[in-house]
């Protein structure tokens, strides 16, 4: 029972370089999310999925691009990193996004 | 969105002690949840407590949703209960919801 899977753990990228974040889960949810975590801001949304098929921004959305083809993966895509992209991304999933969350272990990003 | 308010920001115990978390919430809720961040990073979900009163073990949770706060309480605590403790609440976002996170209890159980 793998859960909420995130790869990389750590990553370190040059600016202006893309990469992709990713998120799987086998619990067959259908709401999964995006968040970063940042020292003094807590935790907020990039990008959430209520199924396959459908996204929308959250709180934080520039910079970031997702798209949801299957109900079990959900990557996050950095267009061109930058130094303000430095943080901790965390993908969650839910059976209903009034339920509870299971959060992945997380991805820790710099970018020089 | 809701505002989400956490208390103490910090809090030191000794091993054995108890203690008391709070979380304050602007709106009523139909979503609340407790979280704990251990030390490695990962975040944990302890409750789901909407209202009512939940308890797994040595931690319990108290929703009060008509006066707008939660409490979680930690029992005879362990070094390994140390970590921050996040409480989250739902709020509308576009076309579906997303968590709003209080800036978090830090906790630190020395032996």
């Amino acid at each position: 029972n793998a859960g909420v899977t995130q790869t990389p753990k750590f990553q370190v990228l040059k600016t202006g370089q893309s990469m992709t974040l990713q998120c799987a889960q086998d619990m067959n949810h259908e709401y999964m999310s995006w968040y970063r975590q940042d020292p003094g801001m807590g935790l907020r949304l990039i990008h959430y999925s209520v199924g396959a098929g459908i996204t929308d921004q959250g709180e934080v959305p520039n910079g970031y691009n997702v798209s949801r083809s299957t109900t079990e993966d959900f990557p996050l895509r950095l267009l061109s990193a930058a130094p303000s992209q430095t943080s901790v991304y965390f993908c969650a999933s839910t059976q209903d996004s009034l339920y509870g969350y299971t959060f992945g272990s997380g991805t820790r990003l710099t970018v020089v | 969105g809701i505002q989400v308010e956490q208390s103490p920001p910090d809090l030191i115990l000794q091993e054995g002690a108890n203690s008391t978390l709070r979380c304050n919430f602007s709106d009523s809720v139909n979503n609340l949840q407790w979280f704990h961040q251990n030390p490695w990073g990962q975040l944990i979900n302890l409750f789901y407590i909407p209202s009512g009163t939940k308890q797994n073990g040595r931690l319990s949770a108290t929703t009060v949703a008509t006066e707008r706060y939660s409490l979680l309480y930690i029992s005879s605590s362990q070094t390994t209960d140390s970590g921050v403790y996040f409480c989250a609440v739902a709020w509308v976002v576009n076309s579906g919801y997303a968590l709003n996170f209080g800036k978090g209890t830090s906790l630190l159980v020395t032996p």
